[in-house]
């Protein structure tokens, strides 16, 4: 059964600091990687998508890598801002299947 | 605007009571989804449905119900028989469950 892992739980950093949130996954055979950003009472919005062929995906601040053999990926934050304020979810979809499996997310505070 | 639609934003259930909860899209996109987020955790899969008229059960499908007799419609029902209702429930959707999930804003369901 694949297990998705995110650390740390909670990260606060000053603002314009660089950071990196980290992702586990135990099954390796993953079809691709999937980062998401989540407001406080909202839903999910797509950041990142990262294709199992792939190392690493660029949008704007935000650079994603993959490793899949050692069933790791980073999501790094460049320049941070209070807007990005939020909990940050990855999610890795199987070879085998349709569904994804969510980790437990990270809460990013970036203080001004 | 293309979305995904939820509704109630918050919804109160007694005991013993049935309860359902809308997901309408406008997106034309095939398979829907509904998770359960619970405090401090990842989503959890309810059911999926990739296709109008057919569905199948997530990790979490005990107490719950589906219908999917319109594409752009997936409701939830929550049933009297799942003894801790009380969670944030999420609808998304996609056209291909390769792709990147659209989702709603949530319902937020409490026991009265």
């Amino acid at each position: 059964k694949q297990e998705v892992t995110q650390i740390p739980a909670a990260l606060s950093v000053p603002e314009g600091e660089n950071l990196v949130l980290n992702c586990s996954f135990t099954d390796s055979a993953i079809y691709n990687l999937q980062w998401f950003r989540q407001d406080p009472g909202k839903g999910l919005t797509s950041l990142l998508l990262i294709q199992s062929s792939q190392r690493e995906q660029t949008s704007g601040r935000l650079n994603a890598s993959l490793d899949k053999s050692s069933g790791r990926s980073t999501l790094y934050i460049a320049a941070s801002q209070p807007g990005d304020s939020a909990t940050y979810l990855c999610a890795v979809l199987k070879t085998s299947g349709s569904r994804l499996t969510f980790g437990e997310g990270t809460q990013l505070t970036v203080n001004p | 605007d293309g979305g995904i639609t939820q509704s109630p934003k918050y919804l109160f259930r007694k005991e013993g009571q049935n309860v359902t909860l809308s997901c309408e899209q406008n997106l034309n996109h095939d398979a829907m989804y509904w998770y359960r987020q619970d405090p401090g955790q990842g989503l959890r899969l309810i059911y999926y449905s990739q296709i109008v008229n057919d569905f199948q059960k997530g990790d979490i499908a005990e107490g719950y119900s589906v219908s999917r007799e319109k594409k752009e419609s997936f409701p939830l029902t929550v049933t009297s028989a799942q003894k801790n209702p009380t969670a944030f429930y999420l609808c998304a959707s996609n056209w291909d469950p390769r792709q990147p999930q659209h989702f709603g804003d949530g319902t937020r369901l409490s026991i009265l």
